[in-house]
Parts: structure tokens; C-alpha cells; sequence
């Protein structure tokens, strides 16, 4: 079974600071990750996802994650923060060979000053 | 085109009674999800159709909780008897490709209380 520990269920970060939020897996099979954004009162959008093909994965609205397999990692990265990237962003785990298993971290509320 | 959709957005019912909340997963999209997300928490799995069929209903807490997909597009989440710990957001997610690394395309959801 897979799991995800998101590390800081908030994290707040000044506008054009670097964005830093943390994902580690448990798996027992080679994963694959996710990173989902939740605005208020809408669905999960999904922001990129790792599948084993680049170790550094580069999503949208400038967000980008690398792979760590030695630190069983997934830390989510943007170099500098926007206020509209105030948002909960959730980590997630699915194994390869069923379509069903996918796992959520509890989320990271990202807040962002001015 | 349109993507996943879910109504009511809201919905306020009484302890014991019976709610319905509906799905229209993305045109096309065989595999269909539905999720559970309680206050700070991630979304919670429940129970995943491949075209009509439940093909994995796990996730269903128990007996109270039911869900169907009679023609394979629309789906809709039955719960009986609610109670207060039922409150929740609940999430439906549609995908193309019900393999992995598919991408699950989720609607807005529907909060539910239950008072």
C-alpha cells in the first residue's frame, strides 16, 4: 500500500519568495506522484505529475517537482510566489498496475503576503 | 468542453434522512471517482466505476452509502438514514484512461451537511 505525508498543513510565503512544499511516499512498487491545486470551492486541478520518465517534472503556472527516490521525495517548487497561487495543494500516490489507489496527502494551505 | 460537473453545489439535510448527490463525469470519460474530503483533510476514496459497473467500492464506509452508474455516464451517490458525520465535501473525478499515470479530472463538489 502507498501512502503520501504532506509535511506543514500551512505554509506562508511572501510575494516573489520561493514556494517550498513538501511531499514524501511510501510505496513498495515504483510510484507514480501527483501534485493536485484546489482553489475555494473548486475541483482539484492537477499541477504535474511524475511517471517515472524525467526525474524533474515541470508543471503549469511555473510550478515544478523533483523525483528523489533516496529521500523518497516530491517536493513541490516555484522559484517566486504570485498571490494567485494562494491555494491548498495536495500530494498524491498511485501505484502502477491498479486504477483505483490513488492516495492523498491532507494538503498544504499556501498563503501569500504582499 | 465541458468538464466534470456536480449538484448540488450544497446541501443541507436533517439527521436520518436520505440524500442524492449526482456526477456528470467529462463526455467520453469511462472510469468515474468518487471521493470524500473532510475538513482539512485530503480526499478520501470511495468508490470507482469502470463504465456501469462498480468496479471497486472499498472506499464506502458502510451500508448507508450506495452508488450507481446505470448507463455509464452520470452517476449518482446515495446515502440513507445521514448522520452528522456524513458532513462533508464530496468530490467526483472522471478519467479517459482508468490506467495509471491517467489523469483524474475532479468536479467542484458537493458539500454536504448534515444538522
Amino acid at each position: 500500500a502507498q501512502s503520501v505525508t504532506q509535511l506543514g498543513s500551512h505554509v506562508s510565503v511572501s510575494e516573489g519568495a520561493l514556494v517550498l512544499l513538501r511531499c514524501n511516499y511510501s510505496s513498495s512498487v515504483p510510484p507514480y506522484l501527483f501534485w493536485y491545486v484546489q482553489y475555494p470551492n473548486q475541483g482539484l486541478q492537477l499541477l504535474l505529475k511524475y511517471t517515472s520518465a524525467a526525474t524533474l517534472v515541470k508543471g503549469i503556472n511555473g510550478f515544478e517537482a523533483e523525483f528523489k527516490k533516496s529521500e523518497t521525495s516530491f517536493h513541490l517548487t516555484k522559484p517566486s510566489a504570485h498571490m494567485s497561487d494562494a491555494a491548498e495543494y495536495f500530494c498524491a500516490v498511485s501505484g502502477p498496475y491498479n486504477n483505483n489507489d490513488m492516495r492523498f496527502g491532507a494538503g498544504t494551505r499556501l498563503t501569500v503576503k504582499p | 468542453g465541458a468538464g466534470v460537473s456536480q449538484t448540488p453545489s450544497n446541501k443541507v439535510t436533517e439527521k436520518g434522512k436520505y440524500v442524492e448527490l449526482r456526477c456528470d463525469p467529462i463526455s467520453g470519460h469511462t472510469a468515474l471517482y468518487w471521493y470524500r474530503q473532510s475538513l482539512g483533510q485530503g480526499p478520501e476514496f470511495l468508490i470507482y466505476f469502470q463504465g456501469t459497473g462498480a468496479a471497486d467500492d472499498s472506499g464506502l464506509p458502510n451500508d448507508r452509502f450506495f452508488a450507481v452508474r446505470p448507463e455509464g455516464s452520470v452517476s449518482t451517490l446515495k446515502i440513507q438514514r445521514t448522520e452528522r458525520g456524513d458532513s462533508a465535501m464530496y468530490l467526483c473525478a472522471s478519467s479517459l484512461i482508468p490506467r495509471p499515470p491517467y489523469e483524474q479530472y475532479f468536479g467542484p463538489g458537493t458539500r454536504l451537511t448534515v444538522t
